[in-house]
């Protein structure tokens, strides 16, 4: 079974520029999330997405993040500008739901490191 | 704060020992999940325990969950140079439909040959 999968791994751009990922889930899976983890930090959430639905973006900076899932397969998040302190590794991951039983194991993409200097 | 506090925050062990971390959290929980990263990878599944049970197996790893003190811990017996990665506790608010995920800043385990 394929994992989940991210492009581009690696990404350096200067403040104030733009940036998208992009984030392919396993198939079949209908909760898809995208975590920002800083150097040295565990992984926060940054949204939730259930199928192509918005369920939790309460952690999501809108003034300059958006991300969207289109079709409720893949998902692109977009920086826009970037600042120096969105230098972190952004992880997608995704599971077959988002109720409370163990079987919605959230499986994680090998993530972007972002660079913003 | 919804997340857990692992401790140590980085540990150092010889191969074939045993490497136990910690995590601590303050909130009520459905669940409790432990983490592996891997340098240069993503998070990858331990092992998930709920909140009515007490302690869970598998092969290698040892995790026990005590609601009363809130806390949960992590063992790794007969440890390898592969197991060195940072280890992260995650917790499931109690109540959750949402399937939010609230990671602590992670044990460091260093597993020397």
């Amino acid at each position: 079974e394929a994992g989940v999968a991210q492009s581009p791994r690696y990404k350096i751009i200067e403040k104030r520029q733009s940036v998208a990922f992009w984030c392919n889930p396993i198939s079949g899976h209908a909760t898809l999330y995208w975590y920002q983890q800083i150097l040295g930090q565990g992984p926060k959430l940054l949204i939730q997405f259930q199928n192509n639905g918005v369920v939790d973006d309460s952690q999501l900076p809108k003034d300059r993040f958006s991300a969207e899932r289109l079709k409720g397969v893949d998902s692109t998040l977009k920086i826009q500008p970037a600042k120096l302190e969105d230098s972190a590794v952004y992880l997608c991951a995704s599971s077959l739901g988002a109720g409370g039983g163990p079987y919605n194991e959230q499986f994680f993409g090998p993530g972007t490191r972002l660079t913003v200097l | 704060s919804q997340q857990g506090e692992e401790d140590p925050q980085a540990l150092s062990i010889q191969e074939g020992e045993n490497a136990t971390m910690n995590c601590s959290y303050k909130t009520s929980i459905n669940n409790l999940q432990w983490y592996r990263q891997n340098s240069g990878r993503g998070l990858v599944h331990l092992i998930l325990i709920r909140s009515n049970e007490r302690e869970k197996h598998s092969g290698r790893l040892r995790v026990t969950l005590d609601t009363s003190k809130k806390s949960s811990s992590l063992l790794i017996t007969a440890s390898r140079a592969a197991d060195t990665a940072s280890y992260f506790c995650a917790l499931r608010g109690r109540g959750s439909t949402l399937g939010r995920l609230y990671f602590g800043r992670g044990t460091q385990l260093t597993v020397w040959p």
